[in-house]
């Protein structure tokens, strides 16, 4: 069973608009949220992250959102441009930091 | 550069072959991973090392073996591949302290078995 899922396989968004993904997970012992982003045939590489204590964390044009009561975290990325085009993986972590679990993945396309 | 480098690339196995895929890290980080990527299914730990001389299963570990050779290398074995082990694979490691913006992924293997 997935603790961490991401319902959308894929987005398509206008350049210049709002891009929204969302995460959803079920274990109430993840306490830090992550956002990874992978281009075709390289690794995933670090987007952006939030700590439970928080419900927001921006930097630049990336914002990510937490609802712990919802089990739910959503990325917002405003202005879309093409070069966001890309796999986005949420991943949640515990206290102890040393594994993280992934959802599968949504592929976002932002057309120009 | 410094990284995670991840050899081979490519590979393509018979059914019951054995291959062994190499990782190496050169950033000095304690702790190594194996992930595989399968459709829909996001990336799956295999197995993983905290730190030198240790490994632990993660959530798939059956069919794969690793070694911690050394704080630089983590190689994953497959014994005797099936075609369930088609996938992308993914080493990754973590600097002390980091949460998981800590880690660091390889470019990935892409391995068949047919």
């Amino acid at each position: 069973d997935q603790q961490v899922k991401q319902n959308s396989p894929s987005l398509s968004v206008q350049e210049g608009r709002i891009s929204i993904l969302n995460c959803d997970y079920t274990n109430s012992m993840f306490d830090y949220f992550l956002w990874y982003k992978k281009y075709p045939a390289e690794g995933p590489t670090f987007l952006i992250s939030i700590s439970s204590i928080k419900d927001k964390n921006e930097d630049g044009r990336f914002t990510v959102f937490l609802n712990k009561s919802a089990k739910h975290l959503s990325l917002h990325i405003v202005p879309s441009q093409p070069g966001d085009s890309a796999v986005y993986f949420c991943a949640a972590s515990g206290s102890a930091g040393n594994m993280l679990t992934f959802g599968g993945g949504t592929r976002l396309m932002v057309k120009p | 550069n410094a990284g995670v480098t991840q050899t081979p690339k490519f590979q393509v196995l018979k059914t019951g072959q054995s291959m062994t895929l190499q990782c190496a890290q050169d950033m000095n980080h304690n702790s190594m991973y194996w992930y595989r990527q399968d459709p829909g299914m996001g990336l799956r730990l295999i197995y993983y090392s905290a730190s030198e001389g240790t490994t632990d299963k993660g959530e798939v570990p059956n069919g794969y073996n690793v070694s911690r050779l050394n704080k630089r290398e983590f190689s994953l074995r497959l014994e005797s591949a099936a075609p369930s082990q088609t996938s992308v694979y993914f080493c990754a490691s973590r600097r002390t302290g980091g949460r998981g913006y800590g880690y660091t992924f390889g470019s990935g293997t892409r391995l068949t078995v047919v």
